[in-house]
């Protein structure tokens, strides 16, 4: 069965760095996952898809400030220059067997 | 403007039915794979089911299964969502989304790539 996880919080100041981190289980150590944002009350938002190897494509108007890469079952997304406005919930998505699999989110605090 | 923009959701009685829209705009609808996720309140994300570009097949999550019943009008560019047998636990926004594939080292890769602002549907005695 293919499990995403991620911690259910982090927090870093106004200005800062962050890397949010996603771990795929074993058996599926190899698969790209996406990852997505949602800002308090809104409906997520697509940010990239990122492979095994750490190539990552970024979805439409995401800010540079957004990277990702990958090493061995975990994937990270990096948020550098944090900004007020990227609090929120982070989650990644993969799939597998026909079937979408999210992981728990990521609750992120910009202090 | 590329965008899906869902309704339909409301208050509902256990054991009642409702049928949620979404409609897409700024894109050809009719060439892609569409899906309904829902979140319940306060928790994280939860794929409900899948539809075909050309409606020929259909998916769903076990905790809808025999319940809910996805479908899509291309002539209209809309999507479906009909909730029959409503629970308490069905409550949530349901969210519409848009996927796209991508070649990698394990094979086709789908992902969402669009999302919509979501209904909510809550269902209560």
């Amino acid at each position: 069965q293919l499990v995403l996880t991620q911690s259910p919080s982090a927090s870093a100041s106004l200005g800062a760095s962050v890397k949010l981190t996603c771990t795929l289980n074993s058996g599926h150590t190899a698969y790209a996952i996406a990852w997505h944002q949602q800002q308090p009350g809104k409906g997520p938002r697509y940010l990239m898809n990122l492979n095994s190897d750490g190539s990552h494509t970024k979805g439409d108007g995401v800010p540079d400030r957004f990277s990702g890469s990958s090493s061995g079952a975990e994937r990270y997304l990096t948020i550098s220059s944090l900004q007020s406005e990227d609090e929120g919930d982070y989650y990644c998505q993969t799939w597998g067997t026909g079937l979408m699999v999210f992981g728990g989110g990521t609750k992120l605090t910009v202090l | 403007e590329v965008q899906l923009v869902e309704s339909g959701g409301g208050i509902v009685q256990p054991g009642g039915s409702l049928r949620l829209s979404c409609a897409a705009s700024g894109f050809t609808f009719s060439g892609f794979w569409m899906h309904w996720v829902r979140q319940a309140p306060g928790k994280g994300l939860v794929w409900v089911s899948r539809i075909s570009s050309d409606e020929s097949s259909t998916i769903y999550a076990d905790s809808v299964k025999g319940r809910f019943a996805i479908s899509r009008d291309n002539a209209k560019n809309t999507l479906y969502l009909q909730m029959n047998n409503l629970r308490v636990e069905d409550t949530a926004t349901y969210y519409c989304a848009r996927v796209r594939g991508s070649s990698t080292q394990t094979g086709w890769f789908w992902y969402f790539d669009l999302w919509g602002r979501g209904t909510l549907v809550t269902v209560s005695s």
